[in-house]
Parts: structure tokens; sequence; C-alpha cells
């Protein structure tokens, strides 16, 4: 069975500070990785997702993920954080045919 | 382009009515079709999915049932509402190998 652990259900930084959200996998055969993003009371919105190659993938919105096999993790990135960054943040796993399953979401707060 | 559409975008029902929400996609055919439900501070929970008419699988047992009747369109009921049953409930359809479109949800509240 697939499945994804999101550390910390909220992180807070300062605008224009590194984001770094973090998320671990647990997969017995290569994953599909995904990040989405949900703003309140709307739907969840593709941020960026792995599947197969390069493993830094580039997203969104300045977004970045790394694909760390070795790490089985999936942490993503923006180099300064703007306002608008405000949101819970899903990861995601799933291959090919298989459901896909979330981790618990992490709450970004960012302040002025 | 792919589009799904789900209502009522908000809903308060009272313990013990029934509930109907309905999720309709556009721009493809028999479509993988799922229903998740994401309560307060909690994740998304996958309740549902459907890979074709009359088709559903169940991930968890709960209050909740859901049917196919059409290639496009995906209903989740329940006979009788508990409190347990509020939060925010997400249609999604899996658009190709990779990727998957999500609703804008709904969010039921149980008085």
């Amino acid at each position: 069975a697939q499945s994804v652990t999101q550390l910390g259900s909220h992180v807070s930084v300062s605008e224009g500070a590194l984001v770094l959200l973090r998320c671990n996998y647990s997969s017995s055969v290569p994953p599909y990785l995904f990040w989405y993003v949900q703003y309140p009371n709307q739907g969840l919105q593709l941020l960026l997702k792995y599947t197969t190659g390069a493993t830094l993938v580039k997203g969104i919105n300045g977004f970045e993920a790394e694909f760390k096999k070795s790490e089985t993790s999936f942490h993503l990135t923006k180099p300064s954080a703007h306002m608008s960054d405000a949101a819970e943040y899903f990861c995601a796993v799933t291959r090919g045919f298989q459901k896909l399953v979330f981790g618990t979401g992490t709450r970004l707060l960012v302040s002025p | 382009s792919q589009t799904i559409h789900q209502w009522p975008a908000t809903l308060v029902q009272p313990v013990g009515s029934p509930l109907s929400l309905e999720c309709t996609v556009e721009g493809t055919s028999n479509p993988n079709l799922y229903w998740y439900r994401q309560a307060a501070g909690r994740g998304l929970q996958l309740l549902f999915y459907s890979v074709g008419i009359g088709q559903i699988s169940s991930e968890v047992p709960q209050n909740l049932s859901a049917s196919r009747p059409q290639d496009r369109q995906f209903i989740l009921s329940s006979k009788k509402l508990l409190l347990s049953d509020s939060g925010f409930y997400l249609c999604a359809q899996k658009t190709d190998t990779y990727g998957y479109t999500f609703g804008s949800g709904t969010r039921l509240t149980v008085v």
C-alpha cells in the first residue's frame, strides 16, 4: 500500500522567506508524486507532479519539489514566500491506475 | 478541456435528513471518478471511486453511499445524516495516467 506523511500541520513563514513543506512517501513500486494547493472553500489545484525523468520538478507560482528516492521524500520549496501563498498544501502519491492517496495536509501561514 | 461541476457549493442539513450531492464531468467519456471528504482539521479521505456506470467501490464503511447512473454523473447520498458527516466533499476525475482534476467542492454542515 502507498502512503504519504506530511510533517507539520502548520508552517509559518514571513513574506520573502523560504518556504519548505515536507513530504515523505511509502511505496513498494516507483511512485508518482503530486503537490496540490487548496485555497479556502475551493477545490484542489495541481502545483506540480513527478512521474519519471528529472527529479527536480518545477511547478506553478514559483514552487518546485525534488524527488529523492534514497530519502523517500518529495519536499516542496519556494525561495521567497508571498502573502498569496497562504493556503493548505497536500502531498499525494499514486502509481499508474491505483488510487490517489493524500497526506493530511500542511497549512501555510505567511505573515507580513 | 475536462471540467467537473459540483453542486451545491454549501449545504446545511439537520441530523437525520437525506443527502444527495451531484458531480458531473465534461470533456471525456468513461472517466474514473472519485469522492473525497475533508473533515475539519483532517486530510483528504477517499470515500468512493467508480470506473464505470454502476461500478462503485467503497473505501471505508460509513453512513454514505454512491451511485453512477450515467457515464459522466457521480452521486453521493445518505438516507440519514449524522453530525460526523459534516465536511468538505470533493469530486475528482482521473484525466490521464498521471493527472486528476477536482471539482470546487461542497461544504456540508450537519446541525
